[in-house]
């Protein structure tokens, strides 16, 4: 089955304790994203990635890291994780292609810094 | 910048009855708009894109979409809901770098009523 799968699903951790957050797509996509859903401002892009070893900033990457070794893994790292970066975090990813133009979004990882 | 509006936070329609999902966008150029539907606890699943030709577009579990560049509107319809369409409903426009990033309206959350 095609599909994006992030985990954990769930996680609590405490401010400071670094953690990765792992996405695998298993549809050979080239696009990559990371997007975080907070109450009353939807979705946010923070990273996205074009291609192996290609990354650049959304619109919210501050206290987050990306890396795309491989083509199906895009992981998200907090190094040091802080109580505002509690959310609902998910990864998508897409072929190039202006027919492909939808993202497919994994199920989610909800966050919770305390 | 681009943006995406959805001017209702909350909608509740009896079953059986219509619906209609308002979307505005700002884009300089030709848009591609999409609509995407989350459930509770689940990921986001795309309903229908629409990027050129007929301005009405079909998507699956039976909803359709209206694109009216003169409103710069993107709405969202069906003519007869089900109690399995209460969803958070979200319109996003692509933008960035090769398409590579969506933007979203802060979502419009669907209940049905019996």
């Amino acid at each position: 089955e095609a599909q994006v799968t992030q985990n954990p699903r769930y996680l609590i951790t405490v401010t400071g304790k670094k953690l990765t957050v792992t996405c695998s797509q298993n549809m050979n996509h080239e696009y990559m994203s990371w997007y975080r859903q907070d109450p009353g401002l939807g979705l946010r892009q923070i990273y996205y990635s074009m291609n192996v070893e290609v990354t650049d900033k959304g619109d919210v990457p501050e206290g987050y890291k990306v890396s795309r070794k491989e083509k199906r893994n895009f992981p998200l790292i907090l190094e040091s994780p802080s109580p505002n970066q509690t959310s609902l975090y998910f990864c998508a990813s897409r072929s190039r292609g202006l027919a492909n133009y939808g993202y497919t979004f994994g199920s989610g990882t909800r966050l919770t810094v305390v | 910048a681009q943006s995406v509006t959805q001017p209702d936070i909350h909608i509740t329609v009896s079953e059986g009855a219509s619906l209609e999902l308002r979307c505005n966008y700002s884009y300089g150029a030709t848009p591609y708009l999409f609509w995407y539907v989350q459930s509770p606890g689940q990921g986001l699943q795309l309903l229908l894109k629409y990027f050129s030709g007929d301005t009405l577009v079909q998507g699956i579990k039976g909803f359709e979409a209206e694109f009216k560049r003169s409103q710069s509107s993107f709405n969202l319809r069906k003519p007869s809901v089900h109690w399995s369409d209460a969803a958070e409903y979200f319109c996003a426009v692509g933008a960035g770098q090769a398409g590579t990033a969506l933007i979203f309206g802060k979502g419009t959350t669907l209940s049905v009523s019996s």
